[in-house]
């Protein structure tokens, strides 16, 4: 069976500071894999997703990035955070192959940025 | 602008009543909805329809899809405190993205 990892499981910053969230998937290969962020009582807006090794595509203009440096490998960082990074940070995976896959998603981490 | 509407955006209800989860959506290269359940955490997979008219079933909950209208909607029946959560619904598009709607928040009082 998949399983999906997110560390840590909260993290508190202060502003200025780099930003490294990991995620790993486990028990499938070739997935897609995102990166949202939950405001306080707000909904998921995606920040990030890749179909493969080095491919990612960004949804809106921030002060984050992404990366994939191996198939079931996520990473969200920052070199610099700022107060409005702060929320609830969720990955995600969903099979590749086929269109109508639903997505599972990880724990999530906590950020807050003071 | 593609977009994905929830209403209510919250409700509050008392053990054993029958609620109606809405969710609208305006979104090109409509793929498929899913609803899912988010307690503290990481949402947990519900639902996910593709077929209009269709009702998808599990224990006490249902959901159907309209894509004439384009609409969903979540009933629970005969709630318990454990259905307190918020219920997101999202829909997927070009087979790769998701959008995902606010969210409602659900009490449910004993």
């Amino acid at each position: 069976s998949q399983t999906i990892h997110q560390w840590p499981a909260t993290l508190v910053q202060p502003v200025g500071s780099p930003l490294s969230l990991e995620c790993t998937v486990e028990g499938t290969s070739n997935p897609n894999l995102y990166w949202y962020r939950q405001a306080a009582g707000r909904g998921l807006q995606l920040l990030f997703y890749s179909v493969g090794i080095g491919q990612i595509s960004s949804e809106v203009p921030q002060n984050l990035s992404a990366s994939r440096p191996q198939d079931r490998q996520f990473i969200l960082s920052s070199k610099k955070l700022l107060l409005s990074d702060s929320g609830f940070y969720l990955c995600a995976w969903k099979l590749l192959a086929g269109t109508y896959n639903e997505q599972f998603f990880g724990p999530g981490t906590r950020l807050t940025v003071l | 602008e593609d977009k994905v509407v929830q209403s209510p955006l919250s409700l509050v209800v008392h053990e054993g009543d029958t609620v109606t989860l809405n969710c609208s959506y305006e979104v090109t290269n409509f793929r498929s909805l899913l609803w899912y359940k988010q307690e503290k955490k990481a949402p947990t997979f519900l639902f996910m329809l593709t077929s209009s008219g269709i009702e998808k079933k599990s224990g006490r909950l249902s959901s159907i899809l309209d894509k004439k209208e384009l609409f969903s909607i979540l009933n629970i029946t005969a709630t318990q405190t454990g259905d307190s959560a918020v219920y997101l619904c999202a829909v997927a598009y070009t087979g790769n993205q998701f959008y995902f709607g606010t969210g409602t928040s659900l009490t449910v009082i004993p």
